[in-house]
């Protein structure tokens, strides 16, 4: 079955410690994205990607850094520069750019920092 | 810059009754219009979408959308809902101009027996 994986789905920290959230998948989009989900603000997007080796900054990236080595992985660090890191974190992606496409999403990764 | 607007944070309704969940957009250039539903603890999936032709969108489950671009508004209905319609709705407009996806802040539908 084609799909988005996210690892792992519930994640505990102490402050001041980095976090590598996985994000693979194996539909063969172009496109992938971070966003970070808290209760009563929707979504909003930390990072994106259109191709492998390239990716720009969302709306809400600091703290945080990815990298996109291959097309199928896009994964996250939220780094201890994050400063209110506990959150639902969930990484998605299109066939094209978000503008025009649906985008597929993973079940998410959420992460507490104790 | 486009902005989008789910007023109703929370709606109850009983089980077999209507609902409208409604979404509101601020710009009425060229856009492509979503709804997504998210379960419990899991990711969003695509409900409908309208990209173009006919303004009255179906999804597979029930739920319609109109596009009415003089309202710009993308108002989402169910004529009778069921328990496992329980979930948070989320709008999300595409602006073609910013090739920017933004999504609403959500609804959550709660359906009660």
């Amino acid at each position: 079955d084609g799909g988005i994986t996210q690892s792992p789905k519930y994640l505990f920290r102490k402050e001041g410690q980095n976090v590598t959230l996985s994000c693979e998948q194996n539909l063969n989009h172009d496109a992938m994205y971070w966003y970070r989900q808290d209760p009563g603000q929707g979504l909003r997007l930390i990072y994106y990607s259109q191709i492998v080796n390239d990716f720009q900054k969302g709306d809400i990236a600091e703290g945080y850094s990815v990298s996109r080595e291959k097309k199928e992985s896009f994964p996250l660090t939220v780094t201890s520069a994050q400063k209110n890191p506990t959150a639902f974190y969930l990484c998605a992606s299109s066939t094209q750019d978000r503008g025009s496409g649906e985008l597929f999403f993973g079940e998410g990764s959420r992460l507490t920092v104790l | 810059a486009q902005s989008v607007t789910q007023l109703d944070s929370q709606v109850p309704v009983f089980e077999e009754a209507p609902v409208e969940l409604r979404c509101n957009y601020s710009s009425s250039v060229s856009v492509y219009l979503f709804w997504y539903v998210q379960y419990p603890n899991q990711g969003l999936q695509l409900l409908l979408k309208y990209l173009s032709g006919s303004t009255l969108v179906e999804s597979i489950n029930g739920f319609e959308a109109e596009f009415n671009k003089s309202q710009t508004s993308f108002h989402l209905r169910k004529p009778s809902v069921h328990i496992s319609d329980t979930a948070e709705y989320f709008c999300a407009v595409s602006d073609l101009s910013t090739d920017k996806l933004i999504f609403g802040t959500g609804t959550r539908l709660q359906v009660f027996p």
